[in-house]
C-alpha cells in the first residue's frame, strides 16, 4: 500500500531556529504539493512541483520559506528563521499527470514554534 | 476564478441518521474535477472520490453517495445511516485542467456523529 511519508511527524522549536521538513512522494508520482493547515486559514497551498520543477510557490512567504526537490524521491520545505506564526500542520501530497488527478496526502508534520 | 464553498461549518447528527454535506463550486472552465476528502481526528487527509465535469452520474459507495449537479454547481455528499467513525472534517476540492493539478479546497465541514 503506497503512501506519502513525512518526517518529522512532530517538531517543537524555538523562534529563530531553522526547520526542515521532508517528504517522500509515492513512487511514480510526478507532482508534489506542500500545504499548511491552521484553524484560522484552513488548508493553504504553499508550493507545488511537477517533474521536480517548481510550478508555483506564490503561497509561500519568500523571505523565510523555501521548497526544493533534490530528487524524485525527496521534497523538502525549509523555514529559516522560524516564527511562532509558522506553527501549523504542514502536509505534503503527491499525484500524477497534468491535471484532474487526486492527490494523496502524507500524515503531516505538526510544527510548534515557541 | 475558482472557488469552493462549504457553507456548513459544523454538523451534529445522532448515529444512524442520514446527513448531507453541501459543496458549491465556481469555475469558468468547462473541464474540471471535483473531489471529497475526509480528515478524521488522526489528522490525515483521506481521498474519497473524484468526479470530472463530463460525468454527472451520481455515485454510491456503501453508505456514501455523491450528487453532482452542474446546473446548480453543486457536488453534495450524503452519508446514510451515519456511524461514530464518520466523525471527521470533510473537505470538497476543485481542480481544473489548466492549473496543473492545483486544488482549491473549501473550508471544510466538521461532522460529529453522536452515539
Amino acid at each position: 500500500d503506497a503512501r506519502v511519508t513525512q518526517t518529522p511527524r512532530h517538531k517543537v522549536t524555538e523562534m529563530g531556529q531553522e526547520v526542515t521538513m521532508r517528504c517522500q512522494p509515492i513512487l511514480g508520482h510526478n507532482t508534489v504539493f506542500w500545504y499548511r493547515q491552521t484553524m484560522m486559514q484552513g488548508l493553504e497551498l504553499l508550493a507545488y512541483f511537477r517533474n521536480r520543477a517548481p510550478l508555483d510557490d506564490s503561497g509561500m512567504p519568500k523571505d523565510r520559506f523555501s521548497a526544493e526537490m533534490p530528487d524524485a524521491t525527496l521534497a523538502t520545505l525549509k523555514i529559516q528563521p522560524s516564527e511562532p506564526r509558522d506553527s501549523a500542520v504542514y502536509f505534503c501530497a503527491s499525484g500524477y499527470g497534468r491535471g484532474g488527478h487526486e492527490q494523496f496526502f502524507g500524515p503531516g508534520t505538526r510544527l510548534t514554534v515557541l | 476564478a475558482q472557488k469552493v464553498t462549504q457553507a456548513q461549518t459544523e454538523i451534529s447528527v445522532v448515529e444512524k441518521e442520514d446527513v448531507t454535506l453541501d459543496c458549491v463550486y465556481e469555475t469558468r472552465d468547462t473541464t474540471y474535477y471535483l473531489f471529497w476528502y475526509k480528515q478524521p481526528p488522526s489528522g490525515e487527509l483521506v481521498f474519497l472520490i473524484r468526479r470530472n465535469s463530463f460525468d454527472e452520474q451520481n455515485e454510491i459507495s456503501g453508505r456514501y453517495s455523491w450528487n453532482f449537479q452542474k446546473s446548480t454547481s453543486s457536488f453534495n455528499f450524503t452519508i446514510t445511516a451515519s456511524q461514530v467513525v464518520d466523525s471527521a472534517v470533510y473537505f470538497c476540492a476543485l481542480s481544473d485542467s489548466n492549473t496543473g493539478n492545483q486544488f482549491y479546497f473549501g473550508t471544510g465541514t466538521s461532522l460529529t456523529v453522536i452515539p
